[in-house]
């Protein structure tokens, strides 16, 4: 119940195309839904979040679309861009913990 | 201000040997975490300090021990390191409170046990 799944593991795209990671949970407790990006050598840094009351969040080229029926949330990126090339995390936050993904790493063709 | 620092960057130990792996921040955060990072494995949460005075255990506590020294640091130690805890460390910390979840985390400590 405390799991997130995320998918795919990795992920190639062309440039300019959309990006597209899905991530699923079980617990309905869950009330924060936050995406982290990590660059080789790096800690993650948080890219955007969402709470389960709101159904999409657009910041820039990155939507997150929640499904609160499906529990079920996904990451857009448009317009993908070499420089978004890393590894990405779902997360989910209970209690005081933030629940990972297991990662999905990311690779944009020039 | 330099966020979330953690030294050292990179470690090597031999099977049995101990350390502690320092984390400090300068943003005033009330919670901080350990986390280890493994190939295919996401991150998993070692253990947490929902604030000062407080430790929790999370995912993966087996091996390890915490301090919250004060509120601006939070050790990790390894009493006995085995092979199994070669991984990266990542220390993070969060303002804490109602709707405040941000986390912000350190470079990483590289630790490999041979």
């Amino acid at each position: 119940q405390q799991q997130v799944k995320q998918s795919p593991q990795s992920l190639i795209v062309q440039k300019g195309g959309i990006s597209i990671i899905n991530c699923a949970y079980e617990n309905t407790a869950f009330d924060y839904f936050p995406w982290y990006q990590q660059f080789p050598g790096k800690g993650p840094a948080l890219l955007i979040a969402i709470r389960p009351d709101v159904s999409e969040k657009k910041e820039g080229r990155f939507t997150i679309s929640f499904n609160k029926s499906a529990k079920q949330f996904s990451l857009h990126i448009m317009d993908s861009q070499p420089g978004d090339s890393a590894t990405y995390f779902c997360a989910a936050k209970g209690d005081d913990k933030i629940i990972f993904g297991k990662g999905t790493r990311l690779h944009i063709l020039p | 201000n330099a966020g979330v620092t953690q030294t050292p960057k990179f470690q090597v130990l031999k099977t049995g040997q101990s350390m502690t792996l320092q984390c400090a921040q300068d943003m005033n955060h009330n919670s901080m975490y350990w986390y280890r990072q493994d190939p295919g494995m996401g991150l998993r949460l070692i253990y947490y300090s929902a604030s000062e005075g407080t430790t929790d255990k999370g995912e993966v506590p087996n091996g390890y021990n915490v301090s919250r020294l004060n509120k601006r640091e939070f050790s990790l130690r390894l009493e006995s390191a085995a092979p199994s805890q070669t991984s990266v460390y990542f220390c993070a910390s969060s303002r804490g409170g109602q709707g405040i979840y941000e986390q912000y985390f350190g470079p990483g400590t590289r630790l490999t046990v041979t």
